[in-house]
């Protein structure tokens, strides 16, 4: 069964709105949260690496005062896309990593964030 | 940005034919090496990790070329159910914080 789950799994909203994402962990200790983005026929891309207790890590690019991350457990991460507008519009998709097998990452089933 | 190239396709093969993928990147330091399967709309799933002394997991064999850099996938005797999208994916470095760098990905569709 699934390790990861996110919610909400479609979202549609109006410009200039905000919307949380929900990341959990599933039974497990995530010691480390990851969050994607992935637009039509491109590769994943990394937004921002989540630990738990302290502040996001954000690539280069990703605005952190648009995308506002929260790690307050090891269990839950949430993503907020903060005053959306369609370019925004994307799929946003989670994964973590737990405390016994720290090499692999579990995904997320992900996101559709449709701006209008 | 450190990159990880595939040949984006489509594979249009018929079932049971052998498929190979290309992978090249371009970070000499890259830690470990995987192949997802992302399946429309749905989230990449782990298919198998790579080792530089090659692997296999059923029809399926992964080969890593460290010298060249190249990561190749295989598939025998393709079934529809393989019809998906594989991702060719590369760790820059080890522990909890060594993060993914996903390639673009090559499509593959089997037909009956």
């Amino acid at each position: 069964g699934a390790v990861v789950s996110q919610h909400p799994s479609w979202v549609i909203c109006k410009s200039g709105t905000s919307v949380k994402i929900e990341c959990r962990s599933l039974d497990f200790q995530a010691t480390t949260m990851f969050w994607y983005r992935q637009f039509p026929k491109q590769s994943l891309m990394l937004m921002a690496t989540s630990n738990e207790g302290s502040k996001a890590t954000y690539e280069q690019g990703v605005e952190k005062d648009k995308f506002l991350i929260n790690h307050a457990s090891l269990t839950l991460s949430t993503l907020t896309v903060t005053s959306a507008h369609p370019e925004d519009s994307s799929f946003y998709i989670c994964s973590a990593v737990f405390l016994a097998v720290q090499e692999t990452q579990y995904f997320g089933p992900g996101t559709r964030l449709l701006v209008l | 940005r450190k990159e990880v190239e595939q040949d984006p396709g489509p594979f249009n093969v018929p079932e049971g034919a052998t498929v190979a993928f290309n992978c090249t990147y371009s970070n000499s330091a890259s830690q470990s090496f995987f192949w997802y399967r992302q399946d429309c709309r749905k989230e990449p799933k782990l298919l198998m990790s790579v080792y530089s002394s090659g692997n296999e997991d059923g029809r399926f064999t992964a080969q890593l070329n460290r010298a060249s850099q190249y990561i190749s996938l295989l598939i025998r005797d393709s079934k529809l159910s393989d019809s998906a999208t594989y991702l060719c994916v590369v760790k820059e470095y080890g522990g909890s914080q060594g993060n993914l760098i996903f390639g673009k990905g090559t499509k593959l569709s089997v037909k009956p």
